[in-house]
C-alpha cells in the first residue's frame, strides 16, 4: 500500500539559511500535518491543511510556513534556520478532515533536518 | 499543564511477558481520541490503536489492547505476550475534536520499552 513520502529525507543547511520541506500524501487523502521532533522529543503539532485551506495551527514559528497545493502535497517553508531547528520533521495524512471523527493520521518516514 | 502524561520514561521486560504502558490525559472536550504509536531506533512513526472517547468497548488490534478508563482519563497500552521486536520508544496521543476533525496531535513524553531475551 501507498504511504506518505516526503522529501528530502536528510537535510543539512547552514545557519540563517532556508529550506523546503516536501511531504505527498497518502492518494485520496485530503489532509496534511506537520510536526517537529527534537532530538529526544515527543513530536509537536506545527499545522495542518484540509483541502488546501490551514485548518489547525500549532507551535508553528513565525519564520516557517506551510501551504497545500491542488494535488495535496504540501511543503514546509523554513527560513533564518537557526540551530535549535535540527529536527525530525514528520507528515502525516489522514483522509475526512473535518468529516471523519476518527481520521487515523498516517506518518511519513520523516526529515531529518541538521543545522550547522 | 501536560495534557498527556507518560510516567514511565523507561521500561525492560522479560520476552514472552506481557506489558502495560500508562497514560493519563487531561481535557474537558467530550469528545476526543485516544492514540498510541510506536516509534522504533530507525524513526518511523508506527500507529498500533485508536480508542474514541464515546466507544464503549476497550479497543484491540492483535496483540494492543488499550485499556480505557473514561473516569479515570486513563488509556493504557497493554502488549500481550511481548516480542524483540517489541522494543522501541511509544508515544500515546490525544486528538480533542472540538475544533474538527483536522486537529493536530498532542503527544505524550514517550515510554522507551526494552524487551530482553
Amino acid at each position: 500500500a501507498a504511504g506518505v513520502i516526503q522529501s528530502p529525507r536528510h537535510l543539512i543547511k547552514e545557519k540563517r539559511e532556508t529550506a523546503t520541506l516536501k511531504c505527498y500524501p497518502i492518494p485520496r487523502h485530503d489532509t496534511v500535518y506537520w510536526y517537529q521532533q527534537g532530538p529526544g522529543q515527543d513530536p509537536q503539532f506545527l499545522i495542518s491543511f484540509y483541502e488546501k485551506m490551514q485548518s489547525d495551527k500549532g507551535s508553528i514559528p513565525d519564520r516557517f510556513s506551510a501551504q497545500q497545493f491542488s494535488d495535496y502535497h504540501s511543503e514546509l517553508n523554513m527560513s533564518s534556520l537557526e540551530l535549535g531547528d535540527s529536527a525530525l520533521y514528520f507528515c502525516a495524512s489522514s483522509l475526512g478532515g473535518f468529516l471523519s471523527s476518527y481520521n487515523e493520521q498516517f506518518f511519513g518516514p520523516g526529515t531529518r533536518l541538521t543545522v550547522l | 499543564a501536560q495534557k498527556i502524561t507518560q510516567t514511565q520514561p523507561g521500561m525492560f521486560v522479560q520476552e514472552k511477558e506481557a506489558v502495560t504502558l500508562d497514560c493519563t490525559y487531561d481535557t474537558s472536550d467530550q469528545s476526543y481520541g485516544l492514540f498510541w504509536y510506536k516509534q522504533p531506533s530507525s524513526g518511523e512513526m508506527i500507529f498500533l490503536i485508536y480508542q474514541g472517547s464515546y466507544d464503549e468497548q476497550n479497543a484491540t488490534e492483535g496483540r494492543y489492547s488499550l485499556n480505557f478508563q473514561k473516569a479515570r482519563k486513563s488509556a493504557n497500552l497493554v502488549i500481550s505476550a511481548s516480542q524483540l521486536g517489541d522494543s522501541a520508544m511509544y508515544f500515546c496521543a490525544m486528538r480533542e475534536e472540538s475544533g474538527g476533525g483536522a486537529d493536530g496531535l498532542t503527544f505524550g513524553k514517550g515510554t522507551h520499552l526494552i524487551i530482553q531475551p
